[in-house]
C-alpha cells in the first residue's frame, strides 16, 4: 500500500463481541474515512474523522484518531454476522485530493 | 438518495483491446476520482477531476485516459489493454475542490481481460 497500514489483516471473532481494527498512515491529513467492503463488493463510507477530531460515533462505530501517533481505529460493538467485510481506512493528505488507503482487515463474525 | 452511478458493472475485453468506463456523480457533486482494485488488493488512486479539470493524478498508465464532461460525468479509456488491467474500477464523487468532505464511492466495474 503506498501508506497506510491496517492491522490485524484478519480477524475472527464471535457474533456480540467488539471488533477493533487499527490504521496508521505516514503523512500530515486532512481527514481519514473508514469504509466497508463486501467480498468483490463496492465501498461502503463508514464515518469521516476530521484531523481536528479526536473521537467520533455512529451507530455502534466509534472511530479514533491519533494524529501524533499518524494512527486511527475503528471499533464495532456487538458485532453481528451481517458486519462480516473488509474495512479499509483512506486518509486524505493535506493539500491532497486523492484518498490513500491502507491494506485493510478482514473481519470474520462467526454466529 | 442518489448515489454513484457506474456502467458497465461487468466488462470482459481481449488483450490489445480498448474499453470505456463510465462515471455518472451523484447530483451536485462536481468532483470525480477514479481507483483501480487489484485482486486482493486496497484501491490505489488514479486520476481526478474538479468541475472538468483534472486536479490530481496517480499511478494512472499513459495507456488510460480520462475526462469529465460538462454534466459532471467522467469516462475513463482504456486502450492497448493488458491482462494486468484486470481489476475493479471504482468512481467515487465529492462536492468541493479539496475532497474534504466524503468521498462516495460507486458500485464499480470488473474489467476482466483475457
Amino acid at each position: 500500500s503506498q501508506q497506510g497500514e491496517e492491522d490485524p489483516q484478519a480477524l475472527s471473532i464471535q457474533e456480540g463481541e467488539n471488533a477493533t481494527m487499527n490504521c496508521s498512515y505516514k503523512t500530515s491529513i486532512n481527514n481519514l474515512q473508514w469504509y466497508r467492503q463486501n467480498s468483490g463488493r463496492g465501498l461502503v463510507h463508514l464515518i469521516l474523522i476530521r484531523s481536528n477530531e479526536r473521537e467520533k460515533h455512529s451507530g455502534r462505530l466509534r472511530v479514533t484518531l491519533d494524529t501524533s501517533k499518524k494512527s486511527s481505529s475503528l471499533l464495532i460493538t456487538a458485532s453481528r454476522a451481517a458486519d462480516t467485510a473488509s474495512y479499509f481506512c483512506a486518509s486524505l493528505r493535506q493539500g491532497a485530493q486523492k484518498l490513500v488507503f491502507g491494506q485493510g482487515t478482514r473481519l470474520t463474525i462467526n454466529p | 438518495a442518489a448515489g454513484v452511478i457506474q456502467s458497465p458493472r461487468h466488462l470482459i475485453k481481449e488483450k490489445r483491446e480498448t474499453a470505456t468506463l463510465k462515471c455518472y456523480p451523484i447530483p451536485r457533486h462536481d468532483t470525480v476520482y477514479w481507483y483501480q482494485q487489484g485482486p486482493g488488493q486496497d484501491p490505489q488512486f488514479l486520476i481526478s477531476f474538479y468541475e472538468k479539470m483534472q486536479s490530481d493524478k496517480g499511478s494512472i498508465p499513459d495507456r488510460f485516459s480520462a475526462q469529465q464532461f460538462s454534466d459532471y460525468h467522467s469516462e475513463l479509456n482504456m486502450s492497448s489493454l493488458e491482462l494486468g488491467d484486470s481489476a475493479l474500477y471504482f468512481c467515487a464523487s465529492s462536492l468541493g475542490l479539496w475532497g474534504t468532505d466524503t468521498q462516495y464511492f460507486g458500485p464499480g466495474t470488473r474489467l476482466t481481460v483475457l
